[in-house]
């Protein structure tokens, strides 16, 4: 079964350019969910979809970002226009439905490595 | 100040020794408990879950919550090379809610 995949794996922009961001989870996962790391700090939540819907996204910084899952399959996210504190490592992750008495694992992509000069 | 404390490291042991890791939280809405394992240029990968307190063994590893004192552990036996690697704390609320994120300690197992 093939896991979480992101792309690119890296990409460098300059400052006011936009990047999209791709992730395209374990099939049949109905939760979509994106994280990012900054340059050391913790890695922290962005927002999660429940099928094509945004279940919560009060992690996402400011308007700059925007993030849709079309039918509810893979996922992009887009920052328009990119500042340098947008700069780290942004991992997607994906989940099954979730189902009373079971753990509901996140298994993580390889993660976008964006730079931004 | 952050809901989740874990030491960033760098943890530098020996072939074979026992390695304690641990994180502290503030949060005692928290019910689920996670060590994920980051290999470099790697996503984490779930190694260990515990809910709410208590201990769970797998294998070379276990995990430790203890809810009262905001508290949870990883220790990993007869630690191998192969174990070098970034270890994450991580918690959630439920089912499905976003992940809450330790620092990560750096391990490094040496030959």
């Amino acid at each position: 079964e093939a896991g979480v995949t992101q792309f690119p794996s890296h990409s460098v922009i300059e400052k006011g350019q936009t990047v999209t961001l791709r992730c395209d989870p374990i099939s049949g996962h109905d939760n979509l969910y994106w994280y990012r790391r900054v340059m050391g700090k913790e890695i922290k939540f962005l927002l999660h979809f429940v099928k094509e819907s945004k279940q919560d996204e009060s992690g996402m910084p400011n308007n700059r970002f925007l993030a849709e899952r079309t039918g509810g399959t893979y996922s992009t996210l887009k920052v328009q226009p990119a500042e340098l504190e947008d700069s780290g490592v942004y991992f997607c992750a994906s989940s099954q439905e979730i189902v009373p008495g079971l753990h509901n694992e996140q298994f993580f992509g390889p993660g976008t490595r964006l730079t931004v000069l | 100040q952050k809901e989740v404390e874990q030491d960033p490291g760098p943890l530098s042991v020996p072939e074979g020794a026992i390695v304690s890791l641990n994180c502290t939280y503030s949060n005692s809405a928290f019910q689920y408990f996670m060590w994920y394992r980051q290999y470099s240029r790697k996503g984490p990968e779930l190694l260990m879950y515990t809910y709410s307190s208590g201990n769970k063994e797998d294998g070379r590893f276990t995990a430790q919550v203890d809810k009262s004192s905001k508290y949870i552990s990883l220790f990993i036996r007869d630690s191998q090379p192969s174990d070098s690697a970034t270890y994450l704390c991580a918690m959630t609320r439920g089912r499905g809610n976003k992940l809450v994120f330790g620092a990560g300690t750096i391990l490094r197992v040496k030959s």
